[in-house]
């Protein structure tokens, strides 16, 4: 059974720094795999998606890297704001029907 | 563009009530998809659809009906509300497949 994992469950770090998000998945045979940000009370909304036959996609200031033989996914997130601040979550598609969500990581940035 | 449209945002019921909380995309998108959030338990599956015709269960669909006339639309039937289901409900689509995933803003459902 497919389970996603995502440590720490919260993280606060002084603005500008350059943070590391972690997301792990038990079983490699993935479709792929998605990054969103949640805002309080908001939905969700998606950052970045990574095909499983790539490694890594970038908009901005995010970078995400998937390794699938690891059951890994990072996403890089450079020159932290406080804008930044909210929960993101990460999830895998393992199949047309099936895609599995880690329960997030809750960032706070210190202004 | 509007994505994933769901209404109501916000609604409370009383025990035994039925409502039907709606969902709608203009993305020509096959699948999608209803989630309930709770603190602590993460987003969960109940219902989803990879076509018009077509709806199959997810983790948790006790207490709950989908239909899929069409592809725009998805709505989300609770037949009798219980206080258990007081939650905060999610709407995604995708173009199926590989494809990414988008939501909507929610509807936070109360249930007295």
């Amino acid at each position: 059974k497919q389970e996603v994992t995502q440590i720490p469950a919260a993280l606060s770090v002084p603005e500008g720094e350059n943070l590391v998000l972690n997301c792990s998945f038990t079983d490699s045979a993935i479709y792929n795999l998605q990054w969103f940000r949640q805002d309080p009370g908001k939905g969700l909304t998606s950052l970045l998606l990574i095909q499983s036959s790539q490694r890594e996609q970038t908009s901005g200031r995010l970078n995400a890297s998937l390794d699938k033989s690891s059951g890994r996914s990072t996403l890089y997130i450079a020159a932290s704001q406080p804008g930044d601040s909210a929960t993101y979550l990460c999830a895998v598609r393992i199949g047309d029907d099936k895609i599995i969500f880690g329960k997030g990581t809750r960032l706070h940035i210190l202004p | 563009n509007a994505g994933v449209t769901q209404t109501p945002k916000f609604q409370v019921l009383k025990t035994g009530q039925s409502m039907t909380l709606q969902c709608a995309q203009d993305m020509n998108h096959e699948y999608m998809s209803w989630y309930r959030q709770d603190p602590g338990m993460g987003l969960r599956l109940i219902h989803y659809s990879v076509g018009a015709g077509i709806t199959d269960q997810g983790e948790v669909p006790n207490g709950y009906n989908v239909s899929r006339s069409t592809t725009e639309d998805f709505p989300l039937r609770l037949l009798s509300a219980a206080p258990s289901q007081t939650s905060v409900y999610f709407c995604a689509s995708s173009p199926g497949g590989t494809g990414e995933l988008f939501f909507g803003e929610g509807s936070r459902l109360t249930v007295l």
